[in-house]
């Protein structure tokens, strides 16, 4: 199988400091890691598309100072959500893809839940 | 509008009822079509992929394309407890370096 894990699983922070989490692609290698966010009983929403050693690509909309994502490994890509305001709290979610182009599946991790309080 | 749209539901069903769940698209360009569900608290899963207009069918799961209409399709047969969760359709434009863009999901509860 294609296993993503995501660490943490859950995470409370102080309005102001700054969140790292952590998305891992187990036994394959990913090329392409994707990020995304999700509000209660909405869709997820694309927020960032990050390729290993290059800059993530970010959607219209998604400030990149405040959400810095570093791809450095086939297998490591992380979010850090600086200077976090209760508004920053949600869901995230990462997906990675063994390859580009024509490969078409995103294996999603399980989600990481970010309360600011 | 929305590219990529999704009745919310919340769809409650008998154990054993069919479970029909549809998205429409307005992109007429979208050429890969998933489903995928969604347990509470938890990440994605792919269930269906199909990217041509007809059916595929997976052991209980037949998911439908219709290009033409701009119309995708996906059915549960023999629903169980166990199918209650989020589906989400998915698309994705044949260059688009696997970007997808979701419908924003049907909740399904299934009563045993």
């Amino acid at each position: 199988g294609a296993v993503v894990s995501q660490h943490p699983s859950w995470v409370i922070c102080k309005s102001g400091t700054s969140v790292k989490i952590e998305c891992r692609s187990l036994d394959f290698q990913a090329t392409t890691m994707f990020w995304y966010r999700q509000f209660p009983k909405q869709s997820l929403m694309l927020m960032a598309t990050s390729n290993e050693g290059s800059k993530a690509t970010y959607e219209q909309g998604v400030e990149k100072d405040k959400f810095l994502i570093n791809h450095a490994s086939l297998t490591l890509s992380t979010l850090t959500v600086t200077s976090a305001h209760p508004e920053d709290s949600s869901f995230y979610i990462c997906s990675a893809t063994r390859g580009a182009g024509g490969s078409y599946e995103q294996y999603f991790g399980p989600g990481t839940r970010l309360t600011v309080t | 509008q929305k590219e990529v749209e999704q009745d919310p539901g919340p769809l409650s069903v008998p154990e054993g009822a069919i479970v029909s769940l549809n998205c429409t698209y307005s992109n007429s360009a979208f050429q890969y079509f998933m489903w995928y569900r969604q347990y509470s608290r938890k990440g994605p899963e792919l269930l269906m992929y199909t990217y041509s207009s007809g059916n595929k069918e997976d052991g209980r799961f037949t998911a439908q394309v219709d290009k033409s209409s701009k119309y995708i399709s996906l059915f549960i047969r023999d629903s169980q407890p166990s199918d209650s969760a989020t589906y989400l359709c998915a698309m994705r434009l044949k260059a688009a370096g696997n970007k997808l863009t979701f419908g924003g999901g049907t909740r399904v509860l299934v009563k045993p």
